[in-house]
């Protein structure tokens, strides 16, 4: 069963400090890898959209990387607005997206 | 531009009532999803769409139902509602396979 797996859970960073979330799943044929950010009681934002390694994609302080086995998504210098669940999906083929159970990121000013 | 809305954005049902969760998506977008988040499980999907007429079950229909008679419009039913779907749901739309977009959700508590 195709899989997606989510690291660490939750991150707490003081702010200017920067770091990388993992994303890295089981591979039955990759149709594209999506970040998306989720503030508490709302519903997920996208972010980015991968399909192949070796794409980076970029925007403010976040850049996502894509690998044949895993994705990171770099915060670099966070702000506390920067502050959110940041969750993983993958097409693996077919209508449907697999989703991550996410990263809890807590920026600390 | 909408995007995506959903309603009730909060309900509280009793054991046994019935519901229907609406989603609207002003995109015209053939795929509409429903997913169900509970605290540290992730997103599960319920049923989703390619079109209208077509509907098919994902990862965790059972005592759900949908329907879509409309590009825009993708109502979720619940029927006898029991406690384990107490969650909070969301609805989302996408052009083809590619990125989806999300409703605002609706928390749903069932006592």
């Amino acid at each position: 069963e195709d899989q997606v797996t989510q690291s660490p859970e939750a991150l707490r960073l003081q702010e200017g400090e920067s770091s990388s979330l993992n994303c890295s799943y089981t591979v039955s044929g990759l149709r594209g890898l999506f970040w998306y950010r989720q503030d508490p009681g709302k519903g997920p934002e996208f972010l980015f959209t991968l399909y192949s390694a070796g794409e980076e994609k970029e925007k403010e302080r976040l850049k996502a990387t894509l690998t044949k086995k895993e994705s990171f998504l770099h915060i670099t210098a966070p702000k506390p607005e920067d502050s959110a669940t940041y969750l993983c999906a993958i097409n693996f083929g077919n209508e449907k997206l697999t989703f991550g159970t996410g990263t809890r990121l807590t920026i600390i000013p | 531009n909408a995007g995506v809305t959903q309603t009730p954005k909060f309900r509280i049902l009793k054991i046994g009532q019935s519901m229907t969760l609406q989603c609207t998506q002003d995109m015209n977008h053939n795929y509409m999803y429903w997913y169900r988040q509970d605290p540290g499980m992730g997103l599960k999907l319920i049923y989703y769409s390619v079109g209208a007429g077509i509907t098919d079950k994902g990862e965790v229909p059972n005592g759900y139902n949908v329907s879509r008679s409309t590009t825009e419009d993708f109502p979720l039913r619940l029927e006898l509602a029991a406690p384990s779907q107490t969650s909070v749901y969301f609805c989302a739309s996408s052009s083809t396979r590619r990125e989806q977009y999300f409703g605002p959700g609706t928390r749903l508590t069932v006592t």
